[in-house]
């Protein structure tokens, strides 16, 4: 079937403009998440959304971050007035249950702010 | 102490080699345990679950030791394509995202 499937691939944007990344959880999935990845680091846990509960923001860096996930499925990721150290991929991930469940990853969309 | 360590590595080994990883972690109430591989610029992708009694796929074995908080991946007979980045993930008790960690670096070289 589907996996997760992320838009775009790729996004170049000047610094202090705002992006949108958008994630397609595999479908019947109830819980989403969204990590960071810097150039050789290891994952940052953003943000995660469990069914109809509020979503977990406590990883969000600072508040040009925000996230939403409509009608419990596609999710986006929004970074207002981006700044170069936003530059990373952007990593979605989805499970099928609960949180203790396997995730399984998107492609990421590679962030480049000039 | 970090919830989940692992030695980045790299490991450089030769085909055919039989090369094994440790993770430990800090929570003993941890009960879903799992090894990712990442290549590189890719994302991470599930390798293996990790159940109590341990568990072997094909050529990958895994192993969890809650006395001592560690799991491990033993890798036989390696092959070039085994180079990646392994990650530990380990889940928390409660309502909670798993935790992954940094990830071990494997090379394998002919």
């Amino acid at each position: 079937g589907a996996g997760v499937s992320q838009s775009p691939s790729n996004k170049v944007t000047e610094k202090g403009k705002d992006v949108e990344l958008r994630c397609d959880p595999i479908s019947g999935h109830t819980a989403l998440y969204w990590y960071r990845q810097s150039l050789g680091q290891g994952l940052e846990f953003l943000i995660y959304f469990q069914g109809n509960s509020a979503p977990d923001k406590s990883g969000l860096p600072s508040d040009r971050f925000s996230a939403e996930r409509t009608g419990g499925s596609v999710s986006t990721l929004t970074i207002q007035r981006t700044q170069q150290e936003d530059s990373a991929v952007y990593l979605c991930a989805s499970s099928a249950a609960g949180l203790g469940y396997e995730q399984y990853f998107g492609p990421g969309t590679r962030l480049t702010v000039t | 102490r970090k919830e989940v360590e692992q030695d980045p590595g790299p490991f450089n080994v030769p085909e055919g080699a039989t090369v094994a990883f440790n993770c430990t972690y800090s929570n003993s109430a941890s009960q879903s345990f799992f090894w990712y591989r990442q290549d590189c610029r890719k994302e991470p992708k599930l390798l293996m679950s990790v159940y109590s009694s341990g568990n072997e796929d094909g050529r990958f074995t895994a192993q969890l030791n809650r006395a001592s908080q560690y799991i491990s991946l033993l890798i036989r007979d390696s092959k070039l394509s085994d180079s990646a980045t392994y990650l530990c993930v380990v889940n928390r008790p409660g309502n909670t995202p798993l935790v992954f960690g940094k990830g071990t670096r494997l090379s394998v070289i002919a």
